[in-house]
């Protein structure tokens, strides 16, 4: 049984194109991530959110936002989809209270590639 | 601000030999630290972490780090490494002023040879 889900595994799509990511927790986490992994392997934190707060990394374009149906989704949506924004996407959650259990579980990621 | 160096960003080892993967952080408050493994084409799987107590932490897979304060250092180490534990190797840490979301190093690619 997935803890974390993201929908699609592969994204493939023309440059100026709007998509959206998808993604689901079943483990009952308050907190929800969106993290970019570049060709360099590098882990960039995107968007955090939980049913409080929206804390969103001041780097990410405007083109980018995250959208929460309740609290266990955390979506992301991408307008006028640019080359640069090729990447894996990662989805995760954590218990932001529970000090002793608050490690992030992640999603297999969505490899994005934008032709 | 918190942040983490990992000093190596590739670890090439020969199979049954140890191998230690560096990390440092930097913070001046107590931070939660953890060890990720992504295996190519996977997600991050974590391998273990660190919140308090005993600096010495035991994970899966025959993976274990030492939390040193004085050092701000959370080193990955295994005594003997399998050609299946050829993968990136993620440092992070969170926690520190006030700040739950993890940040991640820039990974450590450790190669296992036959």
């Amino acid at each position: 049984d997935t803890a974390v889900s993201q929908t699609p595994k592969y994204l493939v799509t023309q440059m100026g194109n709007d998509k959206s990511i998808k993604c689901e927790q079943n483990l009952g986490h308050d907190t929800m991530y969106w993290y970019k992994q570049d060709s360099k392997k590098f882990l960039k934190i995107m968007f955090s959110y939980n049913n409080k707060e929206l804390i969103i990394n001041e780097t990410v374009p405007n083109r980018f936002s995250p959208k929460s149906p309740d609290k266990a989704h955390l979506n992301l949506h991408i307008n006028s989809l640019e080359l640069g924004d090729s990447a894996v996407y990662f989805c995760a959650s954590s218990h932001q209270t529970r000090t002793q259990e608050n490690e992030a579980f992640f999603g297999q990621g969505t490899r994005l590639t934008v032709v | 601000a918190q942040s983490v160096t990992q000093l190596d960003s590739q670890v090439p080892v020969f199979e049954e030999a140890p191998v230690e993967l560096r990390c440092n952080y930097s913070s001046s408050v107590s931070v939660y630290l953890f060890w990720y493994v992504q295996y190519p084409n996977q997600g991050l799987q974590l391998l273990l972490k660190y919140l308090s107590g005993s600096t010495l932490v035991k994970g899966i897979n025959g993976f274990e780090a030492e939390f040193n304060k004085s050092q701000t250092s959370f080193h990955l180490r295994k005594p003997s490494v399998h050609i299946s534990d050829t993968a990136e190797y993620f440092c992070a840490v969170s926690g520190a002023s006030g700040s739950y979301i993890p940040t991640f190093g820039r990974g450590t690619s450790l190669i296992v040879h036959p």
